[in-house]
């Protein structure tokens, strides 16, 4: 089955340190996304990219990093420098343009020690 | 910065009941779509609207464009337990100088339904 794959589901961080959250997709879709969901805060865009080897920062990028070397991948890395990492976060892809409907993964909690 | 709002963040109803949430941009909208988030899931596209004043129904929901492509609104007919989630509203915002941002999602709408 076609679909979007996010792992692990659950990730435990402690202060200080960098963590790369995985995102792959067999669906064949250009472009790809990463969200950020806080309870009452709906979804914020981190980052996102439209095809390989490029990407746009979202609303809240700072703190994140990302890359796009392959059309299937787009990991996640969450920073030291994210001041407040603990959330859910949420991958999507859609085909070629950004307005397209999306397609979600399971998601990923990452929580700080 | 640019948003889409929506209202209300919690609905409580009794099961059988109507429902209703809005979505409200101060700008105009290329399109918007609605998604379905249900408790420890995530989004499930629902559907996309495109022109002014469309109105779709998929079996007790109906969704529903503005005249003017600036709101929006999902309907649920008879509210099912199976309806429990949160909903939530995504706009394109067109910009004033020509082309389209991405999706600008709304806050949601928590429903809780009480059998």
């Amino acid at each position: 089955d076609g679909g979007i794959t996010q792992s692990p589901k659950y990730l435990f961080r402690k202060e200080g340190q960098n963590v790369t959250l995985s995102c792959e997709q067999n669906l064949n879709h250009d472009a790809m996304y990463w969200y950020r969901q806080d309870p009452g805060q709906g979804l914020r865009l981190i980052y996102y990219s439209q095809i390989v080897n490029d990407f746009q920062k979202g609303d809240i990028a700072e703190g994140y990093s990302v890359s796009r070397e392959k059309k299937e991948s787009f990991p996640l890395t969450v920073t030291s420098a994210q001041k407040n990492p603990t959330a859910f976060y949420l991958c999507a892809s859609s085909i070629a343009q950004v307005n397209q409907p999306q397609h979600f993964g399971d998601g990923t909690r990452l929580s700080i020690l | 910065g640019q948003q889409v709002m929506q209202i209300p963040q919690y609905q409580h109803v009794q099961e059988g009941e109507d429902f209703t949430t809005y979505c409200n941009s101060s700008t105009t909208l290329s399109n918007i779509q609605w998604y379905k988030q249900r408790p420890g899931g995530h989004p499930v596209f629902l559907i996309q609207l495109v022109k002014s004043g469309e109105v779709k129904k998929q079996k007790r929901l109906t969704f529903q464009f503005g005249e003017a492509k600036k709101n929006s609104s999902l309907h649920i007919t008879a509210t099912q337990t199976t309806d429990v989630g949160t909903y939530f509203c995504a706009g394109v915002l067109l910009r004033t100088g020509g082309g389209a941002d991405g999706l600008t999602f709304g806050k949601g709408t928590h429903l809780i339904i009480q059998p």
